[in-house]
């Protein structure tokens, strides 16, 4: 079946340290995108790609950072930088950067010790 | 830039009664408009979209929404709600004709928790 995959579920992380958490997807979608979900507050676009190679800043990057080495995988590292990395992390991913509809994984959740 | 406001936090009725959860939106240009559910520790799942066309979307589980250009909304509706449709409902917006650095950005509303009691 195709789809998005995230890992892992769960994850636990001490302060200072950085952690990274996957997305991969079997769609053979350009386009993949990175959001944050904190209660009440919707989501946050964090980083997005349209294509290998290639990302850009969404509204809230500071503290996190990605790659897009495949096409099908774009890992994102929440590093010691940024202040309130406890969330719930959203992956998606759109067959073009535009118009089209964007598909979600089904999310990791991080919590910070 | 665009912006998108669900006007009701929380939402509670009884099963089987009807339903209305609200979305309007702020933008200068025309937009592509949806709704995404989200169950509980679940990602988000794609309800219903508006692109073009017909103004009144439907999805396949008994969900519609109208896109009202006039009044910037595009509110959705259930006319018999089940014990399984309670969930968190987003409402979102993109503008696919801005120019600049537009990418297609999907702009997020805040989140509707829609409960259905027995």
């Amino acid at each position: 079946d195709g789809g998005i995959t995230q890992s892992p579920k769960y994850l636990f992380r001490k302060e200072g340290q950085n952690v990274t958490l996957s997305c991969e997807q079997n769609l053979n979608h350009d386009a993949m995108y990175w959001y944050r979900q904190d209660p009440g507050q919707g989501l946050r676009l964090i980083y997005y790609s349209q294509i290998v190679n290639d990302f850009q800043k969404g509204d809230i990057a500071e503290g996190y950072s990605v790659s897009r080495e495949k096409k099908e995988s774009f890992p994102l590292t929440v590093t010691s930088a940024q202040k309130n990395p406890t969330a719930f992390y959203l992956c998606a991913s759109s067959l073009t950067r535009t118009t089209d509809t964007q598909y979600f994984g089904p999310g990791t959740r991080l919590t910070v010790l | 830039a665009q912006s998108v406001t669900q006007l009701d936090s929380q939402v509670p009725v009884f099963e089987e009664a009807p339903v209305e959860l609200r979305c309007n939106y702020s933008s200068s240009v025309s937009v592509y408009l949806f709704w995404y559910v989200q169950y509980p520790n679940q990602g988000l799942q794609l309800l219903l979209k508006y692109l073009s066309g017909s103004t009144l979307v439907e999805s396949i589980n008994g969900f519609e929404a109208e896109f009202n250009k006039s009044q910037t909304s595009f509110h959705l509706r259930k006319p018999s709600v089940h014990i399984s449709d309670t969930a968190e409902y987003f409402c979102a917006v993109t503008a696919p004709g801005a120019g600049g650095t537009s990418y297609g950005k999907l702009t997020f509303g805040q989140g509707t928790i829609l409960t259905v009691h027995p």
